[in-house]
């Protein structure tokens, strides 16, 4: 099954600020998704990025907000701009894998001050 | 739209005893069930699928139409048990939607 190599697993930013997020999958892969885990609660898809497309945004979430990136089958970014103390979260990406199911990144824990 | 619900946020069981744990969804269409793991310090991983109907780990899982569940049982927990356990639905265009996920402890 495929491996997604996420990074940073981790960090602090100032309020205001945008960070990106990195996910390289070892083999070629036509969707991949995005989703965000907040203290406590389950984990929630942002959006849907397609290799040469722009990627789909669930109910909540928009591009100016999270752009992503997906410049080829195996990578994609994830942008979390302008960036509050709201925004805290674990940012996890994911792609198909084996046996049907999905496999994800290790995640990045983002902390907004 | 789908929904996943997991009614417990945490459930605590000593070595040894059995484990379920519930899982409900709502979902119109023919769903696709799976419960995935993160066990301590680890990336989040298919536990096992409903259309495989396979054991893994000694956990086992139906898919109950008429209940709308896939409930999540296990005879004989193990220490190596205790971790995160979400069950997950997959809808049109291969989205998941995950439930609120079970904290499972297991006690010496």
């Amino acid at each position: 099954s495929a491996v997604i190599s996420q990074k940073p697993s981790r960090d602090i930013c100032q309020r205001g600020t945008s960070l990106t997020i990195q996910c390289q999958v070892d083999s070629q892969v036509t969707m991949m998704f995005w989703y965000r885990q907040q203290p406590g609660q389950s984990l929630t898809l942002i959006a849907t990025a397609n290799q040469g497309s722009e990627a789909t945004y669930e109910s909540g979430f928009v591009i100016d907000k999270f752009p992503i990136s997906r410049p080829n089958l195996t990578f994609s970014t994830l942008t979390v701009s302008n960036m509050s103390p709201e925004d805290s979260s674990i940012y996890l990406c994911s792609a198909p894998g084996g046996r049907d199911g999905y496999t994800f990144g290790s995640g990045t824990r983002l902390t907004v001050v | 739209a789908q929904r996943v619900t997991q009614p417990e946020k945490l459930l605590s069981v000593f070595k040894g005893a059995p484990v379920e744990l519930k899982c409900n969804y709502s979902y119109s269409g023919s769903p696709e069930l799976f419960w995935y793991v993160q066990y301590s310090r680890q990336r989040l991983q298919l536990l096992l699928r409903h259309i495989s109907r396979e054991s893994i780990k000694g956990f086992t899982a139906d898919l109950n139409k008429g209940e709308t569940s896939f409930h999540l049982k296990k005879p004989f927990a193990q220490e190596e048990d205790s971790a995160m356990y979400y069950c997950a639905l997959r809808a049109a265009g291969n989205k998941l939607t995950f439930g609120g996920g079970t904290r499972v402890l297991v006690k010496p």
